[in-house]
């Protein structure tokens, strides 16, 4: 099971929107409304920010959003604010009754 | 709240065993499907292992079939991972982590203990 494609790193201004995009295969991302999506600040555990590709979970900024086209899931997070500095990883389901996780993208705000 | 707790890591040298467990608490243990999920230093998540509620069924990445078993004892809230012939390319800090109330994604994770296999 190969991971998801994700861009290494994606930055932006406070204030700011930016997506980051997960890419899969129709076995994973694109059969199934299973992503999710998580934040990870260096040396803590990821937190989930988004399932079900595009539910947020109490308590998590409107600020983040998800979605998915074909085979290629997408994170936004809008309004962007330092403490959204992070890495993010996506996560699918897939039809091997597995997890995949995607190869991770560094969020920098400048 | 949701706690997930793991402990066994350690050192150990290549191709020896390692068994880690995840204590759980402040949710019905037994009714969740839990995972193993690694991070090597500095890389990113890998998707280890899931096993479901019952401990009927389990499942494995690639990279580990065959060398790893997961396994769960639901009258201790605790969740294992037994690990052979351990290799270098294992060191990782391993998490244990809880699917989401009928869904399979997680939603929460545990702090992590770091594995390092070296002679």
């Amino acid at each position: 099971q190969s991971a998801l494609t994700q861009p290494a790193s994606v930055s932006g201004s406070p204030g700011q929107s930016i997506t980051i995009s997960c890419t899969g295969t129709s076995s994973d991302v694109g059969g199934y409304n299973y992503v999710s999506w998580y934040q990870q600040h260096p040396g803590k555990a990821p937190k989930l920010m988004i399932y079900d590709v595009s539910n947020r979970p109490s308590g998590v900024s409107n600020r983040f959003s998800g979605s998915k086209s074909g085979n290629t899931a997408s994170l936004t997070i809008s309004g962007l604010q330092a403490e959204d500095e992070a890495d993010y990883y996506c996560s699918s389901y897939t039809s091997s009754i597995t997890r995949v996780f995607g190869t991770g993208t560094k969020v920098t705000v400048l | 709240q949701v706690q997930l707790v793991e402990s066994g890591g350690g050192v150990v040298q290549p191709g020896r065993s390692l068994r880690l467990s995840c204590a759980a608490s402040g949710f019905t243990f037994s009714t969740y499907g839990m995972h193993w999920v690694r991070q090597a230093p500095g890389k990113g998540l890998e998707w280890v292992a899931v096993i479901s509620y019952d401990g009927s069924d389990k499942y494995y990445a690639d990279s580990v079939k065959g060398r790893v078993t997961i396994s769960r004892d639901n009258s201790k809230n605790t969740l294992y991972l037994q690990m052979n012939s351990l290799r270098a390319e294992d060191t990782a800090v391993y998490y244990c982590a809880k699917d989401w109330p009928g869904r399979p994604e997680i939603d929460y994770w545990g702090q992590g203990t770091l594995v390092t296999v070296s002679s």
